[in-house]
């Protein structure tokens, strides 16, 4: 299977901070992956998919970026309603792989 | 929209069974692959297979073969996961979530609001 490895693993921020989180692949994914939010006790919800595309609603302050192994999600001028948990996920192969988790928290 | 709502919380004993089922509305079924995820305290998210709808084919994840079972009624447009054998490490919440078109691998979206099964 392929490892997904994000990191950091806690992030703490401020209101309006830019945030980066990094995942990374075992092996090439190409431009494979997916990024979701988690709320707790709430479904996760995809912010962003093939690496680099924004899904529908979602706000224009989160993009990602990367190709291969390497790949960021960043916040831009993070809001309240941010803090939250994000995960990536490889689609490339079965089986389908999820990274470990960063949590963001209010600084 | 397209939703997808799931069954409520279950608690159930060492060596049992659990069923839960996936409700989707706001789209055509049988058109998208429907998977099970879950996540559990000590294992984060699990991918534990998808069934196709439209033909009842199935794949599973190697680590639950043998005792995961995914079906479907698509007279009610509803997908179904069964787990055996249950363990205390089997205590998670399971999603279903909506894939791609067909068998196509994609991201999930969306998400059940995730049922809850506790082994104890």
């Amino acid at each position: 299977d392929i490892q997904m490895t994000q990191s950091p693993s806690t992030l703490s921020a401020s209101v309006g901070d830019r945030v980066t989180i990094t995942c990374r692949a075992s092996q090439n994914i190409n431009s494979w992956l997916a990024w979701y939010q988690q709320k707790p006790g709430k479904a996760p919800k995809v912010l962003i998919y093939k690496a680099s595309s924004l899904e529908s609603g979602v706000p224009s302050r989160f993009s990602g970026s990367g190709s291969g192994t390497d790949f960021t999600l960043t916040i831009n001028s993070l809001q309240p309603d941010d803090f939250a948990t994000y995960y990536c996920q490889q689609y490339i192969a079965y089986s389908l792989t999820f990274g470990g988790g960063t949590k963001v928290e209010i600084k | 929209q397209v939703q997808l709502v799931q069954s409520g919380a279950e608690v159930t004993k060492p060596g049992a069974s659990v069923k839960v089922s996936c409700k989707a509305s706001g789209y055509t079924f049988t058109d998208y692959c429907m998977h099970w995820v879950r996540r559990s305290p000590g294992q984060g998210f699990e991918w534990m297979g998808w069934i196709n709808p439209n033909s009842g084919g199935t794949n599973y994840a190697q680590k639950f073969q043998g005792r995961v079972t995914m079906t479907r009624d698509t007279s009610i447009s509803t997908a179904y996961m069964e787990l055996s054998s249950l363990r205390s490490d089997d205590t998670a919440v399971y999603y279903c979530a909506k894939g791609g078109l067909g068998q196509s691998l994609n991201w999930f979206h969306p998400w059940g609001q995730g049922t809850l099964v506790t082994v104890s």
